[in-house]
C-alpha cells in the first residue's frame, strides 16, 4: 500500500528565515498532495495543495513543489513568523479514496 | 474554521465498552472520511462514506464500523474498546462530486477518546 515519509520530524528556524519540509510517497498513482497545519489541540487545517498535473504552486509565503518522477513533494515557507509554529502534515491521495498522511514535522519559529 | 462539527468533544470509556462518535459534514459535502490520530502521529485513515455506502477502508479491524445518513452526517462505532484505541478521532468532509476540489478534505475539531 501507499507509504508517505516526511522529513525532518522537528525543525527550528529563526523568525524571518525559510523552512522546508520534504515528503516522499510510494504509489505512482497518487494524484493529489495536500499539506495541513495542526496547532496544539486544534483540527488539521488545509494550507495548500497540489495536483499531479502541476509542478509548483504558491500562495503568499507558502509554496509547494512536486516531482512526480522522483515521487517527492516539498513545502516551503518563507519569512517565517512565530504563528507558523505548529505541526505540519503532508498527505498523498489517489482517486479520492486512499488517504495516507506523513508522520508530521514539528516546526518551531524562534523569535 | 470549517463547517464540520463533531460530538462529543471528549469521551472516557473502559476496556470492552462500545462507543459512538458523530460527525456533521460541511454544507454541500456528501463524502465523509474518518481518521484516528494517536498522540504525536499523523492521522490514520479508517474509512470513507459516500452516499451512505462505505467507499474505502484503511487497515482497521471490523470492530471499527460506520454509518452515513441521508443528510450526510456520519457515525463511527468502535466495539470492544482496547487501550490502544485512545486517540483523537477526526472526521473530514469533501465536496460533492462534480463540484470543484472533490478530493479536498476539511477536518472537524475531533473527539478525544480515552480508554481506561
Amino acid at each position: 500500500g501507499e507509504n508517505v515519509e516526511q522529513h525532518p520530524s522537528t525543525l527550528s528556524v529563526q523568525e524571518g528565515d525559510s523552512a522546508v519540509i520534504k515528503c516522499t510517497y510510494s504509489d505512482s498513482a497518487s494524484n493529489y498532495f495536500p499539506w495541513y497545519k495542526q496547532e496544539l489541540g486544534k483540527r488539521p487545517q488545509l494550507i495548500i495543495d497540489i495536483r499531479s498535473n502541476v509542478g509548483e504552486k504558491k500562495d503568499q509565503r507558502i509554496a509547494v513543489t512536486l516531482n512526480k518522477t522522483a515521487k517527492h513533494f516539498s513545502l516551503h515557507i518563507t519569512e517565517t513568523q512565530p504563528e507558523d509554529s505548529a505541526v505540519y502534515f503532508c498527505a498523498a491521495i489517489y482517486y479520492g479514496q486512499n488517504f495516507v498522511f506523513g508522520p508530521g514535522t514539528r516546526l518551531s519559529v524562534l523569535p | 474554521e470549517t463547517g464540520v462539527t463533531q460530538s462529543p468533544t471528549h469521551l472516557i470509556k473502559t476496556r470492552g465498552q462500545q462507543v459512538t462518535l458523530r460527525c456533521s459534514s460541511q454544507s454541500g459535502h456528501n463524502t465523509v472520511s474518518w481518521y484516528q490520530q494517536a498522540l504525536g502521529q499523523g492521522p490514520q485513515f479508517i474509512f470513507q462514506y459516500y452516499r451512505e455506502e462505505e467507499n474505502g477502508r484503511g487497515n482497521f479491524p471490523p470492530r471499527f464500523s460506520g454509518l452515513q445518513f441521508p443528510n450526510y452526517s456520519s457515525e463511527l462505532n468502535v466495539n470492544a474498546l482496547e487501550l490502544d484505541d485512545s486517540a483523537l478521532y477526526l472526521c473530514a468532509s469533501s465536496p460533492t462530486p462534480g463540484q470543484d476540489r472533490t478530493d479536498t478534505q476539511y477536518f472537524g475539531p475531533g473527539t478525544r477518546l480515552t480508554v481506561l
